[in-house]
């Protein structure tokens, strides 16, 4: 049983599309984030939320917008998508806040054509 | 601005010698620190860690030294198998709530036999 999954695990979509990619954990861990790893292969964080409520909000563009429903839940919308978006987003999660013990999934490859 | 850096891309070793994966941070901050292990199609997958406290850690084949002065880490695999042949990434964070693993841009080790 996987412990965090994300889907789709591939993504192929024409620039100015609306995308979501979704993550669910079932770890019964408080706090989820998303990661996005680029073309230069850093694992830069770009958001956190912990209990549903957003704790960490880097520089990203606002047409990147995280939802989480429930602590188990972390989904990712991204609006006008651009070539530059194209990567790998990796959702994580971990029992709290602090730096112990992230779980990954397996990733999420946006390509935008 | 890296603050976690692995200046080696690529790092090749033959079976049963020594592997030594380095890492070096900028951050003072930083009081805790990881390695994670990254097979093609997966996620990061955690290996080991070590608090700013001491300053070697041991897990079976799996050594990280930290060295405060300098900011520099390092992973042991002794001795190195052809499974451990993946991405290493370093990570690093200041150990308080709202905070998230930084990582640098990994390294691949490639384990022949």
């Amino acid at each position: 049983d996987t412990a965090v999954s994300q889907t789709p695990k591939y993504l192929v979509t024409q620039m100015g599309n609306d995308k979501s990619i979704k993550c669910e954990q079932n770890l019964g861990h408080d706090t989820m984030y998303w990661y996005k790893q680029d073309s230069k292969k850093f694992l830069k964080i770009m958001f956190s939320y912990n209990n549903k409520e957003l704790i960490i909000n880097e520089t990203v563009p606002n047409r990147f917008s995280p939802k989480s429903p429930d602590k188990a839940h972390l989904n990712l919308h991204i609006n006008s998508l651009e070539l530059g978006d194209s990567a790998v987003y990796f959702c994580a999660s971990s029992l709290n806040t602090d730096a112990y013990g992230y779980t990954f999934g397996s990733g999420t490859r946006l390509t935008v054509v | 601005d890296q603050q976690v850096k692995q200046n080696s891309p690529s790092l090749s070793v033959q079976e049963g010698r020594i592997s030594i994966l380095n890492c070096d941070y900028t951050n003072s901050m930083f009081d805790y620190f990881l390695w994670y292990k990254k097979y093609p199609a997966e996620g990061p997958t955690f290996l080991i860690s070590i608090s700013s406290i001491k300053d070697k850690n041991e897990d079976g084949r799996f050594t990280v030294f930290l060295n405060k002065s300098a900011k520099h880490l390092s992973l042991h695999i002794v001795p190195s198998q052809p499974g451990d042949s993946a991405v290493y990434f370093c990570a690093a964070a200041v150990n308080q709530a709202g905070t998230a693993l930084i990582f640098g841009k990994g390294t691949t080790l490639s384990v022949s036999s």
